[in-house]
């Protein structure tokens, strides 16, 4: 049975640093991965997609990577703002229903 | 603009009545499912749906049902809720099961 681990569960830093999000999975036979974003109160925002034979994937100052056979992905945010202050959430898609089996995410605060 | 859209957004209602959560995606997505999120246990699959009148069951079917009659609409239907459905649900759809997901504003559902 997959199941997925995000250490930290809270992380607090000063706005500008550089900070790495960890996702663990346990079984190494997946589809992709999916990052996501979810503010109070609101809905998922899909931010980065890797397919399962791809190592990582970029957008403006996020960056993912997978390594399938260590059963781990990274988040790497770049220049941290208040605004990125959100929780993060990691998801795996391991069989062909289409079903994401997710972290419990990483809630991170940017201080100003 | 792209999107999937829930209604309603909140709900409070009483044990019994029955009650649906409407699902729409304006993307031509043949994949859509549906999420519950509680706290301590995350996000968990209820229903899928592969295309228009395909749809199967999640890790937590039991008090849903769903139906597909169109390509743009997935509903949540609860016959007769009851308080253990209280919780936050999402709608989600995606070209295909394997593809980026994309999820609703979410339907925060208390049943009292």
């Amino acid at each position: 049975k997959q199941e997925v681990t995000q250490i930290p569960a809270a992380l607090s830093v000063p706005e500008g640093e550089n900070l790495v999000l960890n996702c663990s999975f346990t079984d190494s036979a997946i589809y992709n991965l999916q990052w996501f974003r979810q503010d109070p109160g609101k809905g998922l925002t899909s931010l980065l997609l890797i397919q399962s034979s791809q190592r990582e994937q970029t957008s403006g100052r996020l960056n993912a990577s997978l390594d399938k056979s260590s059963g781990r992905s990274t988040l790497y945010i770049a220049a941290s703002q208040p605004g990125d202050s959100a929780t993060y959430l990691c998801a795996v898609c391991s069989g062909n229903t289409g079903k994401l089996i997710f972290g419990q995410g990483t809630t991170l605060q940017v201080k100003p | 603009e792209a999107q999937v859209t829930q209604n309603p957004r909140y709900l409070i209602t009483v044990t019994g009545k029955k009650l649906t959560v409407t699902c729409s995606q304006n993307m031509n997505h043949e994949y859509m499912s549906w999420y519950r999120q509680d706290p301590g246990l995350g996000l968990r699959q209820i229903y899928y749906s592969m295309n228009v009148e395909v749809t199967d069951k999640g890790d937590v079917p039991e008090g849903y049902k769903v139906s597909r009659k169109e390509k743009r609409n997935f509903p949540l239907i609860l016959e007769s809720p009851s308080p253990n459905q209280t919780s936050l649900y999402f709608c989600a759809s995606s070209p295909g099961p394997g593809d980026e997901q994309y999820f609703g504003p979410g339907t925060r559902l208390t049943v009292t």
